[in-house]
């Protein structure tokens, strides 16, 4: 059963301090994608990774968060120094590239819940 | 730009009843692929049920239908033999089929279950 994982799942720290979060895709699954999900804000795309490369981070801001892709097996996205604003559920998801530039359908992980105190 | 609607913040059935949550959508696109996520209180994004607008046969997966309707931009999802495990925020989503990979979100359809 092909799924997305993450950890952390859930994350307590205090403010300034960094976080980092891991992402495992579906195995043969190409694309990325990091997301945010508050109550004020609903669902946000922070960025996305097609073949480990950067594609798209606008949704991120800049100054405190990161998102990388070591290898094909491994995504991850840091903050530093957090906010208590960065408390969120972060979920990241796959998916494959079926059309040029597209990939229809996405797979999300669990979600790691940040507090950030 | 595309958005996607989804009108009724709450909803509520009965055990085994069948309800039907909407959501409409705005795009100039003649092809794209439209979504249901379910997110139960585990926070957990489920894919519920795909839907390519090329397609006229409407999508069925187990109890979870829907009915697109592509003239009118609606695609809303039918849930038959409700079960208390359905209790969730269910959201509609877009996606273009060409030129991007990003997913447009509704805001949510809280639906509950009651025994």
């Amino acid at each position: 059963d092909a799924r997305v994982t993450q950890t952390p799942r859930h994350k307590v720290t205090e403010m300034g301090q960094e976080v980092t979060m891991r992402c495992q895709p579906i195995l043969g699954h190409n694309t990325v994608f990091w997301y945010r999900q508050t109550m004020m804000q609903g669902l946000e795309l922070l960025a996305y990774f097609r073949n480990r490369a950067p594609l798209d981070d606008s949704g991120m801001p800049k100054d405190r968060f990161s998102a990388e892709m070591p290898d094909a097996t491994l995504a991850t996205l840091k903050i530093q120094p957090s906010e208590p604003r960065d408390s969120a559920v972060y979920f990241c998801a796959s998916g494959e590239t079926h059309k040029v530039w597209s990939t229809d359908t996405q797979y999300f992980g669990p979600g790691t819940r940040l507090t950030v105190l | 730009a595309q958005t996607v609607t989804q009108s009724q913040p709450e909803m509520s059935v009965q055990e085994a009843e069948t309800v039907t949550l909407s959501c409409t959508y705005d795009t100039s696109e003649s092809d794209y692929y439209l979504f249901w996520y379910k997110q139960p209180p585990s926070r957990q994004m489920i894919l519920v049920i795909r839907q390519e607008a090329y397609k006229q046969q409407n999508a069925t997966e187990n109890r979870f239908s829907v009915n697109f309707q592509k003239a009118a931009k609606s695609f809303s999802l039918k849930i038959s033999d409700s079960q208390l495990g359905d209790a969730a925020m269910y959201f509609c989503a877009y996606h273009q089929s060409y030129n991007t990979d990003k997913l447009i979100f509704g805001t949510g359809t809280r639906l509950q279950v009651f025994p």
